[in-house]
């Protein structure tokens, strides 16, 4: 276990809903990042936060929008919900420092499905 | 930008028989290189990395990888597979200058082990 949790473990929506997706880190880490992994297909970066700042996008259109709070915990808002939106999120956390960002470690994901 | 290959999509191979994942990458600057692995209905776990020094890294269940700069791969291999072994393997790369270090999947290799 990676003491990186996510809620809810499932989901399903219909297309033009908002959905919030919830991650909270592993202790000691500052910066979380969140993918997006489709059905076959590797995890594509979405964005990271760190210092509750986003720091870095993907190729994913301004309706993903992320926070995080100064705990650092973090959500993941998508609106106008679409089809092609039904993926495995996942959530890994890790820390920042001076020297660079360290190793990443993923939570269980929250699997979102659009009908 | 860095790219990530994962040239075979499915290996099948028999219970004690060894197994290599094969990985190969692109990227115009220097990288860390992961393996993760998903096991069914789980998120990503770490399986080993590489960020420097030594070319061959090793995991605590028995796998094993190099680094090869001149061929650009990071293969992953295993001298004798067990049942529990069956899962989803992805590589992944991530350039530690780019500030954010976000991860670059390939499309997974799926390890299937016959009894």
């Amino acid at each position: 276990e990676t003491g990186v949790t996510q809620s809810p473990t499932h989901l399903i929506k219909t297309r033009g809903q908002q959905v919030t997706l919830r991650c909270s880190s592993q202790s000691g880490h500052n910066t979380v990042s969140w993918y997006q992994q489709a059905l076959g297909q590797g995890p594509q970066f979405i964005f990271q936060y760190y210092r509750e700042e986003e720091n870095g996008r993907g190729n994913f259109p301004p309706r993903f929008s992320g926070l995080q709070f100064p705990n650092y915990s973090s959500e993941l808002n998508v609106n106008a919900l679409e089809l092609d939106d039904s993926a495995l999120y996942l959530c890994a956390s890790s820390r920042m420092t001076s020297g660079g960002q360290e190793t990443q470690y993923f939570g269980p994901g929250t699997r979102l499905l659009v009908l | 930008a860095q790219s990530v290959t994962q040239l075979d999509s499915q290996v099948p191979v028999f219970e004690e028989a060894p197994v290599e994942l094969r990985c190969n990458y692109s990227s115009s600057v220097s990288v860390y290189l992961f393996w993760y692995v998903q096991y069914p209905n789980q998120g990503l776990q770490l399986l080993l990395k590489y960020l420097s020094g030594s070319t061959l890294v090793e995991s605590i269940n028995g796998f094993e990888a190099e680094f090869n700069k001149s061929q650009t791969s990071f293969h992953l291999r295993k001298p004798s597979v067990h049942i529990s072994d069956t899962a989803e393997y992805f590589c992944a790369v991530a350039n530690p200058n780019f500030g954010n270090e976000k991860l670059t999947f390939g499309t997974g290799t799926r390890l299937t082990i016959i009894p």
